[in-house]
């Protein structure tokens, strides 16, 4: 078991290139989120699926896509970064909704110049 | 708007000493709460607080929750230098995918 893997680890992008956060999770679980977390701060919530074909707006979505066309993966896409995506990225999973914890990938981070 | 607020921001303490951390929130249709702590990369989970006045324990930590003061306590005694870390409150609302994090509690264990 592998739990919640991310790739890549690190990159540095320009401003205004576009990238594609890797996230899958082989525990069969139903609910995937992104997280981004700055300096000093706690997580916040980009996006989350509660299904393949399922996902929805969290608190901080602008400039961010995601898809869920697996149970397993949950790409995140950033268009047009910006210095102000600079930031490490958590991908997490669920069984289901209130009464799990989540599990945490490694993290990516990220730093947009 | 919903937001949960950990106290302090960060302490440092000597081995041996007990820390108490804080968790206040203000989640709508809050389920359940939980701890996490992380060290150097992604966040590990520690407690998940459903039921007030029940306290969750594990080795040298324990928990519980106030339904009432909308607010949650970490205890940890006999502390180690591998208690360093930031511990995370999140509160959870109905459906679980409504994850409100506190900014944490950077804890520093001095040998």
């Amino acid at each position: 078991n592998a739990g919640v893997t991310q790739t890549p680890k690190f990159r540095i992008l320009k401003i205004g290139q576009s990238m594609t956060l890797q996230c899958a999770q082989d525990m069969n679980h139903n609910y995937m989120y992104w997280y981004r977390q700055d300096p000093g701060m706690g997580l916040k919530l980009i996006y989350y699926s509660v299904g393949a074909g399922i996902t929805d707006k969290g608190e901080v979505p602008n400039g961010y896509n995601v898809s869920r066309s697996t149970t397993e993966d949950f790409p995140l896409r950033l268009e047009l970064a910006a210095p102000s995506q600079t930031s490490v990225y958590f991908c997490a999973s669920s069984p289901s909704g209130s009464y799990n914890e989540q599990f945490f990938g490694p993290g990516t981070r990220l730093t947009v110049l | 708007e919903d937001k949960v607020v950990q106290s302090p921001l960060s302490l440092v303490v000597h081995e041996g000493d007990t820390v108490t951390l804080n968790c206040s929130y203000e989640v709508t249709n809050f389920r359940s709460l939980l701890w996490y702590k992380q060290e150097k990369k992604a966040p590990t989970f520690l407690f998940m607080l459903t039921s007030s006045g029940i306290e969750k324990k594990s080795g040298r930590l324990s928990s519980i929750l106030d339904k009432k003061e909308l607010s949650s306590i970490l205890n940890i005694t006999a502390t180690q230098t591998g208690d360093s870390a930031i511990y995370l409150c999140a509160g959870l609302s109905t459906g679980g995918f409504k994850t409100i994090f506190g900014a944490g509690t950077r804890l520093f264990v001095k040998a």
